[in-house]
């Protein structure tokens, strides 16, 4: 089956600093990452999709500045959260496409929880 | 725009009993997936079950099944003999078929926390 590693599964930090959390596709190739954002007890919130080798596509209300994203291969999307505030902790999770036959199906990362102090 | 709805924000069974979750969407397109997403406690998101609006057969996996029903928009997932593992939030998701990449997120329900009675 398709996997996809997220991590680091859990994360604190302090206010102000800037946080990476890396999402890869172990044995496919991902030609679009999503990035969401789960608060308790919600749904997913999508923030970016990112295709390899271009900018990604952030919605509407999410700062590219705050939140940035890199999708530098086919295997390996970046979500780096800077100058993170306690307002910014939240679940983090990632989702590829394959770029294999379109089955529909996305396949997800563990998810990362941030904590910012 | 494409939206799902889950009216049930909680659910509880009795383990080894049958439940049903609901799951209603709005779309003008003709052709799409659905899917139901579990997501336990570990927080990963795992395929429940998936389902291609052009197949009218109701997709089934071991015990979980779909009724998917395309005039009314409704796509209920049945869980049959519950087991204290299924405990979890289960989500409805709506995929567009064709498009842009960024046409293929997922559109989310607000799911249902499944509840398992032993």
């Amino acid at each position: 089956g398709a996997v996809v590693s997220q991590h680091p599964s859990w994360v604190i930090c302090k206010s102000g600093t800037s946080v990476k959390i890396e999402c890869r596709s172990l044995d496919f190739q991902a030609t679009t990452m999503f990035w969401y954002r789960q608060f308790p007890k919600q749904s997913l919130m999508l923030m970016a999709t990112s295709n390899e080798g271009s900018k990604a596509t952030y919605e509407q209300g999410v700062e590219k500045d705050k939140f940035l994203i890199n999708h530098a291969s086919l295997t390996l999307s970046t979500l780096t959260v800077t100058s993170a505030h306690p307002e910014d902790s939240s679940f983090y999770i990632c989702s590829a496409r394959a770029r294999r036959v379109d089955t529909g199906e996305l396949f997800f990362g563990e998810g990362s929880r941030l904590t910012v102090l | 725009a494409q939206t799902v709805t889950q009216s049930q924000p909680e659910m509880s069974v009795q383990e080894a009993e049958t439940v049903t979750l609901s799951c209603t969407y709005d779309t003008s397109e003709s052709d799409y997936y659905l899917f139901w997403y579990k997501q336990p406690p570990s927080r990963q998101m795992i395929l429940v079950i998936r389902q291609e609006a052009y197949k009218q057969q109701n997709a089934t996996e071991n015990r979980f099944s779909v009724n998917f029903q395309k005039a009314a928009k409704s796509f209920s997932l049945k869980i049959s003999d519950s087991q204290l593992g299924d405990a979890a939030m289960y989500f409805c998701a709506y995929r567009t078929v064709y498009g842009m990449d960024s046409n293929y997120q997922l559109i989310w329900g607000a799911g249902t926390k499944l509840i398992i009675k032993p």
